[in-house]
């Protein structure tokens, strides 16, 4: 089975671009997350979505950040302007959420972003 | 807790020996439990878990011990491998909240032959 497909693997830009890193999750997932991970802050949940809704943004940076799920299967993070300091490791994971018990999140491979 | 990679503790073992990964939470509420293998390049990926209402799980080569008196969750690695070498992360939540994992600062194991 596919799991979380994330793309772009790598990305180089310079900063002031806008940059879209893009997500697949696992298919009849219905909760999907977006982390950042660094060395210096380790990993941080960036946004929920629950059913294609977003559901906690808090973690968000700044308005610089805005995600979006036009559909259960496709999901987008978007940085616009770019900067250095968001240079870090990008993880999408999905889970199954129903009334009841919580079950594992499952992430992608990451998209690693380097601003220069 | 917070995740916070910087100076992540490492743990030292011989190929063969078990290993034993501790981690602490915070939320007394917390009735989910879970523990990620990490390695270079790639994302986490689930090992194993346990809900509130046991305090021992096994899979293959892994055990997790859950104490929520002390609000502590253990690791265990029979007949550890080069391969396990990774970071490994635990994470907490609540029943109903979406899922929504807490991580903690993660462990590094390291495997020497």
């Amino acid at each position: 089975d596919a799991g979380v497909i994330q793309s772009p693997r790598h990305e180089v830009t310079e900063m002031g671009q806008e940059v879209t890193l893009r997500c697949k999750p696992i298919s009849g997932h219905n909760s999907l997350f977006w982390y950042r991970q660094t060395m210096m802050r380790g990993l941080e949940l960036l946004i929920y979505f629950n059913n294609n809704v977003p559901i906690d943004d808090s973690g968000m940076p700044e308005d610089r950040f805005s995600a979006k799920m036009p559909n259960a299967s496709f999901s987008t993070l978007k940085i616009q302007p770019s900067e250095p300091r968001d240079s870090a490791v990008y993880f999408c994971a999905s889970s199954s959420t129903g009334v009841g018990s919580n079950q594992p999140q499952h992430f992608g491979d990451g998209t690693r972003l380097s601003i220069l | 807790g917070e995740s916070v990679g910087l100076h992540l503790p490492t743990l030292s073992v011989q190929e063969g020996d078990n290993s034993i990964i501790n981690c602490a939470y915070s939320n007394s509420a917390s009735d989910y439990f879970i523990w990620y293998k990490q390695e270079s390049g790639k994302g986490p990926q689930f090992i194993i878990d346990i809900r509130s209402n046991m305090d021992k799980r096994q899979g293959q080569r892994v055990t997790v011990l859950l104490n929520k008196t002390v609000k502590h969750l253990s690791l265990q690695i029979a007949a550890t491998q080069p391969g396990d070498s990774a970071v490994y992360f635990c994470a907490d939540s609540i029943s109903g909240g979406y899922n929504k994992l807490i991580f903690g600062a993660g462990t590094r194991l390291a495997v020497h032959p």
